[in-house]
C-alpha cells in the first residue's frame, strides 16, 4: 500500500500539555498536508509544507517535514479540549492524486 | 468560506437499491473527490474529477459510478447496493492543479446498506 502512516494510533494527554504525531511516506513527495476530523465531520485542512521546506508554523501548529527519512511531524502546543480529533497527514506520492493516512487520534482532557 | 454540501447526513437503504449520493460546492472548484472511511482503514479515494463530464478511478471504483455534469455537481453512485458498501462518505473540492491545493470536504453521508 502506498498510504502513508501517522504514529501513534492514539494519543491522549491533559489540556496544556504538548502533542506530538507523525507521519511516514514511502516514496519522493512534492508537499505534505495535515488535516483535522473532529468526530462525525469532515476533514478539516490545517496546513501545507512542501518538499524544499524543513518547518512551517499556523499558530499553536508546527509542522516539520524530512525529505530524508520520509517522515514529517505536527506538533501542537498548549493543547485544549477542543483539539480532540482525529489528525490524518496525505502527500502526493501517488501523483495523480492525494494519500491519506490512517490517522492518529488524539484526546485532550482538562 | 468554501462551503461543500453533502445532500444527507444520514442513509439506510436495502441491498440491491440504486443509491444516489450528491455533492454540491460553491466555489467553482475544478477538482472534486469522493471518499468511503472506514475504521482502520483511513481515506480510500473512490473517484475524482478534474473537469466536467470527466472522470477517474480512484483506489476501489469497484460498485461505485460517478457523474458530473455541472461543475458545482459530483454524484457517487452504488449501481447495486451491497453491505460492504456501508461506511462514511466524503466529498471533497480543490482549486487548480489538485495535489498542491488544499481539499475541502463535506460533512459526509453515512450510509447502511441492510
Amino acid at each position: 500500500s502506498q498510504q502513508g502512516e501517522e504514529d501513534p494510533q492514539a494519543l491522549s494527554i491533559q489540556e496544556g500539555e504538548n502533542a506530538t504525531m507523525n507521519c511516514s511516506y514511502k516514496t519522493s513527495i512534492n508537499n505534505l498536508q495535515w488535516y483535522r476530523q473532529n468526530s462525525g465531520r469532515g476533514l478539516v485542512h490545517l496546513i501545507l509544507i512542501r518538499s524544499n521546506e524543513r518547518e512551517k508554523h499556523s499558530g499553536r501548529l508546527r509542522v516539520t517535514l524530512d525529505t530524508s527519512k520520509k517522515s514529517s511531524s505536527l506538533l501542537i502546543t498548549a493543547s485544549r479540549a477542543a483539539d480532540t480529533a482525529s489528525y490524518f497527514c496525505a502527500t502526493d506520492q501517488a501523483g495523480t492524486a492525494l494519500i491519506f493516512g490512517k490517522g492518529t487520534t488524539l484526546s485532550v482532557s482538562s | 468560506d468554501v462551503k461543500v454540501t453533502q445532500s444527507s447526513r444520514y442513509l439506510v437503504k436495502r441491498t440491491g437499491e440504486k443509491v444516489f449520493l450528491e455533492c454540491v460546492q460553491d466555489m467553482d472548484h475544478e477538482n472534486m473527490f469522493w471518499y468511503r472511511q472506514d475504521p482502520g482503514l483511513g481515506l480510500r479515494l473512490i473517484y475524482f474529477s478534474y473537469d466536467v463530464k470527466m472522470k477517474e478511478k480512484g483506489d476501489i471504483p469497484e460498485g461505485y459510478s460517478v457523474s458530473r455534469e455541472k461543475k458545482e455537481r459530483f454524484s457517487l453512485i452504488l449501481e447495486s447496493a451491497s453491505t460492504n458498501q456501508t461506511s462514511m462518505y466524503l466529498c471533497a473540492s480543490s482549486y487548480g492543479l489538485a495535489l498542491n491545493q488544499p481539499q475541502h470536504f463535506g460533512d459526509g453521508t453515512r450510509l447502511s446498506i441492510l
